[in-house]
């Protein structure tokens, strides 16, 4: 068990550009969630997987925003013409079948947007 | 919809001494509600879980929490604070059974002093 990986843990990009960020899972879970945590806040629910299948997606994720999880495992969140107003540590975590109720997390990507 | 207090932003307790880091939920019925930590530059790690039976639950590093249901709380307490101890703790509620859409408080920082 090696844990939630997420890359890059940091990513400097300027207005306009386009993001995209990795998470992978802990192997055998089939459930996977990406958070945004900004400063001196907990972190907010944007989106959910269970297997490939994205099943929820929060209002805070705009049209700007995508996530895929093409074969069930790893995922991605993309964001287009980022803002300053995206900069935030986006979280991923993942549950197993099992204990589903018990999200592990990853160490995050801090984004920063000048 | 769900939601979740923590009404202390910081707090600052001297090692050795007790702590009790306050949580308040709002939701329906009885959640699920978990405690994590996150230390700088690190991803939340989840320090105990309530879903259902005895109240008290007591989790790693020590911790303890208890549910009441009067009170709508699920406070987190520890007898004896290390310095290893400081970091910011997130109180967290879900549905019972079914998806985990998770809703996180604003967090309490914790400092601790020799």
């Amino acid at each position: 068990d090696t844990g939630v990986s997420q890359d890059p843990r940091h990513k400097i990009t300027k207005r306009g550009q386009n993001v995209t960020f990795r998470c992978d899972p802990i192997s055998e879970h089939n459930r996977l969630y990406w958070y945004r945590q900004t400063l001196g806040q907990g972190p907010e629910f944007l989106t959910y997987f269970q297997n490939e299948a994205q099943l929820e997606k929060s209002r805070l994720l705009s049209d700007r925003f995508s996530a895929e999880r093409p074969k069930g495992s790893f995922s991605t969140l993309e964001i287009q013409r980022t803002e300053q107003g995206d900069s935030a540590m986006y979280l991923c975590a993942s549950s197993p079948p099992v204990s589903q109720e018990t999200q592990y997390f990853g160490p995050g990507t801090r984004l920063l947007v000048l | 919809a769900q939601s979740v207090t923590q009404p202390d932003i910081h707090i600052t307790v001297s090692e050795g001494a007790s702590l009790e880091l306050r949580c308040n939920y709002s939701y329906g019925a009885t959640p699920y509600l978990f405690w994590y930590v996150q230390s700088p530059g690190q991803g939340l790690q989840l320090l105990l879980k309530y879903l259902s039976g005895d109240t008290l639950v007591q989790g790693i590093k020590g911790f303890e929490a208890e549910f009441k249901r009067s009170q709508s709380s699920f406070n987190l307490r520890k007898p004896s604070v290390h310095w290893s101890d400081a970091a910011e703790y997130f109180c967290a509620v879900a549905p019972s059974g079914g998806y985990q859409k998770v809703t996180f408080g604003t967090g309490t920082k914790l400092q601790v002093i020799p």
